[in-house]
């Protein structure tokens, strides 16, 4: 089975921190990604990679960044926190081809709040 | 815009019953649809995927259709269980490369005694 693992389930920062939000997965997938999901919102994606250090911009990329310098992990950061960060992020990894068609498999999911 | 509406947006329904859950979308071009299964605090897991030649897919007690002229999927769930009890989202492909999934809000399912 595949096993996407996130760093934290839940996560309280302060406004202005730097946050780290880690995502490793284990089936040598090629493709990661980072969405976030709000109430009423559907998921939105933030960034994605589809090779180690390549990445591109989501939909909603503003006030995010990410790293990628092993395949199997994709690293989102805020690199200000903000009160309208405040979130559930989701991490998912797909294996390669289709970069949008392939099946994604998603992590658990961090809860962030940015007081 | 690419759009995906679920219907409705939430459901109460008895331990035993079946239910169908609504997915309309103006994706074009269309690659494929899933049906994902969100439980509380927890990632999103795939049910179904459909192709654009595909009308009907099962994954045990859930089938999902779609009628690809129309642009609806329909996921039905036969003999409900309280583990149903979660947010079905549905999701559509574009194909012709480029960045798109369009996700809808999701349908919350709640099933009861």
């Amino acid at each position: 089975d595949v096993k996407v693992t996130q760093s934290s389930r839940y996560l309280v920062k302060r406004t202005g921190e730097k946050v780290f939000l880690e995502c490793v997965q284990d089936m040598d997938h090629e493709n990661m990604f980072w969405y976030r999901q709000d109430p009423g919102l559907g998921l939105r994606l933030i960034y994605f990679s589809y090779d180690v250090k390549m990445k591109e911009k989501g939909d909603i990329p503003e006030g995010y960044s990410v790293s990628r310098e092993k395949k199997e992990r994709f690293s989102l950061i805020l690199e200000s926190a903000s009160t309208n960060q405040t979130s559930m992020y989701l991490c998912a990894s797909s294996f390669g081809g289709g970069l949008f068609t392939d099946t994604q498999y998603f992590g658990p999911g961090t809860r962030l709040t940015v007081l | 815009k690419n759009q995906v509406e679920q219907s409705p947006q939430s459901l109460i329904i008895l331990e035993g019953k079946n239910c169908t859950l609504q997915c309309n979308y103006t994706v074009s071009p269309f690659s494929n649809l899933r049906w994902y299964k969100q439980d509380t605090g927890r990632g999103p897991v795939s049910l179904t995927i459909m192709t654009f030649s595909e009308n009907t897919k099962s994954n045990g007690r859930y089938t999902a259709t779609l009628d690809a002229d129309t642009k609806q999927s329909s996921l039905h769930i036969t003999a409900s269980q309280l583990s149903d009890s979660a947010s079905y989202i549905c999701v559509v492909s574009e194909s012709g490369g480029g960045n798109k999934l369009t996700f809808g809000t999701g349908t919350q399912l709640k099933v009861e005694l």
